[in-house]
């Protein structure tokens, strides 16, 4: 198992609320990078961060921000959420300007109502 | 932008018989392909990766193949056994300024038959 861990494990919200998942990076490693798994399909990139600042986005709106700590934690929020924001949303850490291997988390299954 | 294509999207072999998986990408720029297993329930897990300077890697009973000329990448597991049965996701990456954007294939679930 990778050293990345991920608050909550499940979380159930209702469509238009606000939620924030949390993502603790294996030890050393400076950047995060959140992604979305629709179920049944292959991860997606939401964003990147390295050191503190966001370098990196994918194909999401702008309701989906993040933030990443001092100590190289991170969170990933989701405002006015929808129907379609049910998924797995997982991080993974790695040392930027090192390394390429990616080390995901165990994800946090979100499910709108 | 990038897109990985990855096939079949399900396999099915017996135990002990070889099985591959293919993933063709997009974007010739493109410098580091990863493969990862995830089992039901469980986080991906990186089981083998591969850089665009290199045109095979090897591990145990695992190795990947790369034809930067095609554009396609792929999976051979030899002498399978049932704990492989999961599905495998194959990526791209593209590093700019930093940033290391994983794209990934939709998947194949591969099943290991007895």
């Amino acid at each position: 198992e990778t050293g990345v861990t991920q608050s909550p494990t499940h979380l159930i919200k209702t469509r238009g609320q606000q939620v924030t998942l949390r993502c603790s990076s294996q030890s050393g490693h400076n950047t995060v990078s959140w992604y979305q798994q629709a179920l049944g399909q292959g991860p997606q990139f939401i964003f990147q961060y390295y050191r503190e600042e966001e370098n990196g986005r994918g194909n999401f709106p702008p309701r989906f921000s993040g933030l990443q700590f001092p100590n190289y934690s991170s969170e990933l929020n989701v405002n006015a959420l929808e129907l379609d924001d049910s998924a797995l949303y997982l991080c993974a850490s790695r040392i930027g300007g090192k390394t390429y291997e990616q080390y995901f988390g165990p994800g946090t299954r979100l499910t709108v109502t | 932008g990038e897109n990985v294509e990855q096939h079949p999207s399900t396999l099915s072999v017996q135990e002990g018989d070889s099985a591959v998986i293919k993933c063709t990408y997009s974007d010739s720029a493109s410098n580091y392909f990863p493969w990862y297993k995830q089992e039901l329930g469980k986080r991906p897990q990186l089981i083998i990766d591969i850089r665009s300077n290199v045109g095979e890697k090897k591990d145990q009973r695992i190795a990947v193949t790369l034809n930067k000329t095609a554009k396609h990448f792929s999976l051979h597991i030899t002498e399978t056994q049932p704990e492989d049965s999961a599905v495998y996701f194959c990526a791209a990456s593209l590093g700019i300024q930093g940033a290391q954007k994983l794209v990934f294939g939709q998947g194949t679930r591969l099943t290991i038959n007895p």
